[in-house]
């Protein structure tokens, strides 16, 4: 089966800290696509960074990046500087084949 | 802002009631997606639309009744509704199904009463 595990539902950080979101997955396709996703209080949800499986480099955009370990099948998001804007509902995601698969979903909290 | 619109935001509908919900996208995507979160729970699949043609029904109980008329709208009928169902009911759009991240809207949180 095709699953993707995240295994912390919620998690606290202080501003300006620096927090690790983890995400596993499961298939056994060779080439895929792996992605976070942010859903703020507001309820759009918005891809915050892409990852093409067959790339070594990890991916970065600004303050986020992510640790991508294809034999482990790892996907975790880090988020550097964390600000009160990155509360959210965080959603790691892959295209094994023809859809994309979500993970239930890390709930972010940024304190003041 | 996405490129994907949803209406209406908000919904209040009766278990008798038939309503649409629509998405509409001018992202030049092929493929559009209804997806259902409920709260504590995962997203969940529930139709998908590659260029026009139904390509992926999840098990979705027949009183949600998709219709995607060209490549731009996406439509999703309602009628005789449970209070389970209430939810938010996300639309989404891709340039194709199976590599490229989908773009979603912001949602109808519908509620039947």
């Amino acid at each position: 089966a095709q699953t993707v595990t995240q295994s912390q539902p919620e998690m606290s950080v202080q501003e300006a800290e620096t927090v690790t979101l983890s995400c596993t997955y499961d298939t056994s396709e060779n080439n895929y696509y792996l992605f976070w996703y942010k859903q703020p209080p507001s309820r759009q949800m918005i891809l915050v960074i892409r990852q093409e499986a067959y790339k070594q480099q990890n991916a970065t955009e600004n303050r986020f990046s992510v640790n991508f370990q294809k034999a482990a099948k790892s996907f975790s998001l880090k988020i550097s500087d964390s600000q009160l804007g990155d509360t959210a509902m965080y959603f790691c995601a892959f295209i094994p084949t023809n859809k994309i698969i979500f993970g239930k979903g890390t709930r972010l909290h940024i304190l003041p | 802002e996405t490129g994907v619109t949803q209406t209406p935001r908000h919904l209040v509908m009766g278990m008798t009631n038939k309503k649409s919900l629509k998405c509409e996208q001018h992202l030049g995507h092929n493929a559009m997606y209804w997806y259902k979160q409920s709260a504590k729970k995962p997203l969940e699949l529930m139709f998908v639309y590659s260029l026009e043609e139904r390509v992926e029904n999840n098990s979705v109980p027949s009183r949600f009744s998709p219709e995607c008329p060209n490549s731009s709208h996406l439509f999703l009928h309602l009628h005789t509704l449970q209070p389970e169902d209430s939810a938010l009911y996300l639309c989404a759009s891709s340039q194709d199904t199976y590599r490229t991240e989908a773009f979603f809207g912001q949602g109808t949180r519908l509620t039947v009463v």
